[in-house]
């Protein structure tokens, strides 16, 4: 059980295009969604956290105009690229837990995207 | 503050060797422990937790202990195998989660 599926897996985009990405749980309600970004060779960082029916909450630093999140339904939320550019490029992983925001429950990850922006 | 600090790699070890990763942590209020293991162009799995001081989470070989003395949680393992290269994070939740830099681990044949 609690499995998160996330697709793509991988994407290339042309510089100035938007991408988006989605987050299911495919057994589980998810009231709270994370997003993640991993540069290569270090830890994930959290870009937002995205709450069903309400405004996502952005880390300090990230751009709430570039990085769109929508959570319209407890099993799938997105995350859109807007105006994606080269330095964007790196992977991106969304996470959940189940139940409610309690945080003795462990996170599930999806497998990841990849973005590569050319 | 909340942080977790894990022992830099790579830590290269051959087939049937013990393992250890070390990791360490400062938080606020009493967190729950976790290590998560991610394999090459994968997201992370959860391999064990531990949500109380001297709880031993394990799985698939693998052990850490709780230690709210040290503010420890060190991950072991008696004896590797190739399948286990992969990069361990360990992570804290309190408010929210909090993860370690990564520790790769190879395992040579």
């Amino acid at each position: 059980g609690a499995v998160v599926s996330q697709h793509p897996s991988w994407v290339i985009c042309k510089s100035g295009t938007s991408v988006k990405i989605e987050c299911r749980s495919l057994d589980f309600q998810a009231t709270t969604m994370f997003w993640y970004r991993q540069f290569p060779k270090q830890s994930l960082m959290l870009m937002a956290t995205s709450n069903e029916g309400s405004k996502a909450t952005y880390e300090q630093g990230v751009e709430k105009d570039k990085f769109l999140i929508n959570h319209a339904s407890l099993t799938l939320s997105t995350l859109t690229v807007t105006s994606a550019h080269p330095e964007d490029s790196s992977f991106y992983i969304c996470s959940a837990g189940q139940g409610t925001s309690s945080y003795n429950s462990p996170l599930h990850f999806g497998n990841g995207t990849r973005l590569t922006v050319t | 503050g909340n942080s977790v600090t894990q022992m830099e790699g790579p830590v290269t070890l051959s087939e049937e060797a013990f393992l250890t990763i070390n990791c360490t942590y400062t938080a606020t209020g009493y967190p729950s422990l976790f290590w998560y293991v991610q394999y090459p162009g994968e997201g992370l799995q959860l391999l064990l937790k531990a949500t109380k001081a001297d709880d031993k989470g394990s799985n698939k070989g693998f052990e850490a202990t709780y230690r709210k003395e040290t503010t420890s949680f060190h991950l072991e393992k008696g004896s590797v195998q190739v399948s286990d290269s992969a990069v361990y994070f360990c992570a804290l939740s309190v408010n929210k989660f909090y993860f370690g830099s990564g520790t790769k681990l190879n395992v040579k044949p």
